[in-house]
């Protein structure tokens, strides 16, 4: 079936830099997406999300790019810190049913 | 204080051996589900459920059993029939549709 995707598996970025992790998603159906964070052997924690009638949506330090026309979100992580390593999931709601389909995570690595 | 619990953190399963993993919820959330993960890889659904006493399978399904007899608890049961059992489980619930996970710590699971 369809799903989300990632373009690199692995990120690595000076600490202070900027950050920005991709997502493809093949689901034209998708409306809804969210950006998790799992740090090492805890469960994902929510980010931000983006409904699909928004193309940009910011929190702090955060922000979410939405391009429907190439199926393509994006997290940008602003003044990267050492606290900010992890693997970052983006996940979609397709509307086939009450969950999300998850990508397969992408890990960003902050060099102090 | 409100979440998502799951226990224990670490559990040893033995050849032929079924073990259960508990998850429970005070966020009076009616949907839960539960996702298996790999090292380095994304989530896979194996159950939902979306209401009391129901519940349907995900992508792998296959070796696992669930019950769903109260709306704040989610019990998941590895079967010997699982052999390849030796992942991440995590636990999540939500409101309703359109609604974002939240999960819980996760149980590793290994096999002796």
């Amino acid at each position: 079936g369809e799903s989300v995707g990632l373009h690199l598996p692995t990120l690595s970025v000076q600490e202070g830099d900027n950050s920005i992790i991709n997502c493809a998603y093949s689901n034209s159906a998708s409306d809804y997406f969210i950006w998790y964070k799992q740090e090492s052997g805890k469960g994902p924690q929510f980010i931000i999300d983006i409904r699909s009638n928004m193309d940009k949506r910011q929190g702090q330090r955060v922000t979410v790019l939405l391009n429907k026309t190439v199926k393509h979100l994006s997290l940008q992580i602003a003044a990267t810190q050492p606290g900010d390593s992890a693997v970052y999931f983006c996940a979609e709601d397709n509307n086939a049913g009450n969950m999300l389909t998850f990508g397969g995570g992408t890990r960003l690595m902050v060099k102090p | 204080d409100g979440g998502i619990t799951q226990s224990p953190k670490y559990l040893f399963r033995k050849e032929g051996q079924n073990v259960t993993l508990s998850c429970e919820q005070n966020l009076n959330h009616d949907a839960m589900y539960w996702y298996r993960q790999d090292p380095g890889q994304g989530l896979r659904l194996i159950y939902y459920s979306q209401i009391v006493n129901d519940f349907q399978k995900g992508d792998i399904a296959e070796g696992y059993s669930v019950s769903r007899e109260k709306k704040e608890s989610f019990p998941l049961t590895v079967t010997s029939a699982q052999k390849n059992p030796t992942a991440f489980y995590l636990c999540a619930s939500s409101t309703a549709r359109k609604g974002k996970l939240f999960f819980g710590s996760g149980t590793q699971l290994s096999v002796l």
